[in-house]
């Protein structure tokens, strides 16, 4: 069966400072891969995706940047965090349909 | 872009009575639409679909009909239990055109009284 992992589960780091959060799956191959963020209180917006190695779709400009180094990792960072960066981030998945999966999230706060 | 619309924002019923959740969207090309239940702290579950080709689908408890006339699709879940109480989320996506990604609502966040 499939999985999807995402780490650190919470961090909390200093405006300014860069950010790395990583996205793994297990159990497919090819996969589309998503990066959301949900601000307290709000939707899941749509930050980027990926339909392949290489391959980033970018939908809202912000200081975040995202890259898909292997067929299953997909990686969202930023070279300096702002405040307005805090939320949680969540990875999701699809292969071969519309059904989409997500992972458990990682809690950003940015002091 | 793709806009979607949910109502209410919250949502209280008694256990054992109906709760239903609504949402627009605003770009005819969708053709999918998830819903999906959340729980604090945890990521999104995905808990029933339906597209653009079906009128209704139902599993168990929990149902969902479209309307692709009036581009609104609703969440219909009966005999409510206070596990229920979660954020419910409906969604939007125009399949393989925008890389399967998905348009969400607001969210409705809905509470179960026993």
């Amino acid at each position: 069966s499939q999985t999807i992992h995402q780490w650190p589960a919470t961090l909390v780091q200093p405006v300014g400072s860069p950010l790395s959060l990583e996205c793994t799956v297990e159990g497919t191959s090819n996969p589309n891969l998503y990066w959301y963020r949900q601000a307290a209180g709000r939707g899941l917006q749509l930050l980027f995706y990926s339909v392949g190695i290489g391959q980033i779709s970018s939908e809202v400009p912000q200081n975040l940047s995202a890259s898909r180094p292997q067929d299953r990792q997909f990686i969202l960072s930023s070279k300096k965090l702002l405040l307005s960066d805090s939320g949680f981030y969540l990875c999701a998945w699809n292969r071969l349909g519309n059904e989409q999966f997500f992972g458990p999230g990682t809690r950003l706060t940015v002091l | 872009g793709e806009n979607v619309e949910q109502h209410p924002s919250t949502l209280s019923v008694q256990e054992g009575d109906s709760a239903v959740i609504k949402c627009t969207y605003s770009d005819s090309a969708s053709n999918y639409f998830p819903w999906y239940k959340q729980e604090l702290g945890k990521g999104p579950q995905l808990i029933i679909d339906i597209r653009s080709n079906v009128g209704e689908k139902k599993d168990q408890r929990i149902a969902v009909t479209l309307n692709k006339t009036a581009k609104h699709f609703s969440l219909h879940i009966t005999e409510t239990q206070p596990e229920d109480s979660a954020v419910y989320f409906c969604a939007a996506s125009k399949g393989s055109n925008s890389g399967y990604a998905l348009n969400f609502g607001k969210g409705t966040s809905l509470l179960v009284t026993p």
